[in-house]
């Protein structure tokens, strides 16, 4: 089973525009993170938050985290044709490093 | 330079054939990862290994098999059960277990698999 769901399932935007994409999950957990990936290529990581965090920055990346909710955002900052990708939250709980993630979100950005 | 490799890239199987994919890694990573992603979906996870000569079943493992005889290398065999193998096969590794443990994952760029 998939821990959650993302939201929107794709986004279409103008160069330059910020972009949100949110994830929600169901279970407690010890850290989230978000990954990229290019078209019919594996994923790439991205940025990870731990559970007593609230927000994170990376470059134009900034993630937040709210345990109350359960759920995460992440703000890609002025958006480049290159950002075009498809985004996934991955969620880690329990004692293990078995990553569950969530359906993901198609971002075109267009020039 | 380091890095998680599978192979074949493309995968033709006519049905009631088995096949194994191949993935290995020289990131020396302890634990190890098959997931199954299907069209416009997210990631599955298929069977998943924390150490050598230990692995157990995710979410959707019925059809498939799996061994991790050395650290480097989980391959992941596809056989005649399961019943709709057509899918974007992706591994992926993580470093160590215990409490100085990194969970971000590293993947190979995938094999996607057709039944013909």
């Amino acid at each position: 089973s998939q821990q959650g769901e993302e939201d929107p399932q794709a986004l279409s935007i103008q160069e330059g525009e910020n972009a949100t994409m949110n994830c929600s999950y169901k279970t407690s957990i010890n850290n989230l993170q978000w990954y990229r990936q290019n078209s019919g290529r594996g994923l790439v990581h991205l940025i990870l938050i731990r559970s007593n965090e609230r927000e994170k920055h990376s470059g134009r990346l900034r993630v937040t985290l709210d345990t109350s909710k359960k759920s995460s955002s992440l703000l890609i900052t002025a958006s480049r044709a290159a950002d075009t990708a498809s985004y996934f939250c991955a969620t880690v709980a329990g004692g293990g490093n078995k990553l569950t993630f969530g359906t993901g979100t198609q971002l075109k950005v267009e020039l | 330079d380091g890095g998680i490799t599978q192979s074949p890239k493309y995968l033709f199987r006519k049905e009631g054939q088995n096949v194994t994919l191949s993935c290995e890694q020289n990131l020396n990573h302890d634990a190890m990862y098959w997931y199954r992603q299907d069209p416009g979906q997210g990631l599955r996870l298929i069977y998943y290994s924390q150490i050598v000569n230990d692995f157990q079943k995710g979410d959707i493992a019925e059809g498939y098999s799996v061994s991790r005889e050395k650290k480097e290398s989980f391959p992941l065999t596809v056989t005649s059960a399961q019943k709709n193998p057509t899918a974007f096969y992706l591994c992926a590794s993580s470093s160590g277990t215990g409490s100085g443990r990194r969970t971000e994952a590293f993947f190979g760029q995938g094999t996607r698999l057709t039944v013909v």
